[in-house]
């Protein structure tokens, strides 16, 4: 079983749709992560929780609904979506976003396309 | 602020030769640097992680990379190029922990038979 599972692996929605995005990690860490990577952008830092309390919020708009019931478990919920938010949603999770020697690991991403 | 440039955004070697991915970096405090990479519909991996200690840090899969604080540069390096290295390789900074991780846009390698 891998350390961080995103699912689905693929989601196509309409403007109008409201879907989720759900991410689970295997690792026992206490912080997670929402990353957006876009073609040709750097990876842009969206969501932080540590201890399930939200930590960093990155200037998102408020169609990007996070929640993160416990430090296992993490949703990106998603609605009136705009076609240059298709991207690769992208979830990490660390014991201690405080500490440098606390690496990230990633999941495998949710490959988002909004029609 | 910190910031991170990779130089090329495109790298193409043959099987066996050197690889050499140049990172440049900018920090006002003693970086911490890192380099990542992501195989094909694949997330992230760490690869190494320079946070202080040697200056030349050595990775998975063979790669290294060597810090130099005269030249601000974080450059990653593999002798020989074996076609599984095939992927793109992110460089990033940070002066803290992870949640102030900085990502350079990534280089594309491609290895040639």
């Amino acid at each position: 079983e891998t350390g961080v599972t995103q699912t689905p692996r693929h989601l196509v929605m309409g403007m109008t749709n409201k879907k989720s995005l759900k991410c689970e990690q295997h690792l026992g860490h206490n912080a997670m992560y929402w990353y957006k990577q876009s073609a040709k952008k750097p990876l842009e830092l969206m969501f932080v929780y540590n201890f399930k309390e939200q930590t960093e919020n990155n200037s998102v708009p408020s169609r990007f609904s996070p929640e993160c019931p416990n430090s296992s478990h993490l949703f990106l919920h998603l609605h009136t979506l705009q076609p240059e938010d298709s991207a690769l949603y992208l979830c990490a999770s660390s014991q201690d976003p405080d500490r440098v020697n606390s690496p990230l690991h990633f999941g495998n991403g949710t490959r988002l396309t909004v029609t | 602020a910190q910031s991170v440039t990779q130089l090329g955004s495109h790298v193409s070697v043959s099987e066996g030769a050197l690889v050499l991915l140049r990172c440049n970096y900018s920090s006002s405090v003693p970086p911490y640097l890192f380099w990542y990479v992501q195989y094909p519909n694949q997330g992230l991996q760490l690869l190494l992680k320079y946070t202080s200690a040697a200056t030349l840090v050595k990775g998975i899969n063979g790669f290294e990379a060597e810090f130099k604080k005269s030249e601000t540069s974080f450059h990653l390096t593999k002798p020989s190029a074996h076609m599984s290295d095939a992927a793109e390789y992110f460089c990033a900074v940070s002066d803290g922990g992870a949640q102030k991780l900085v990502f350079g846009q990534g280089t594309r390698l491609t290895i040639n038979p």
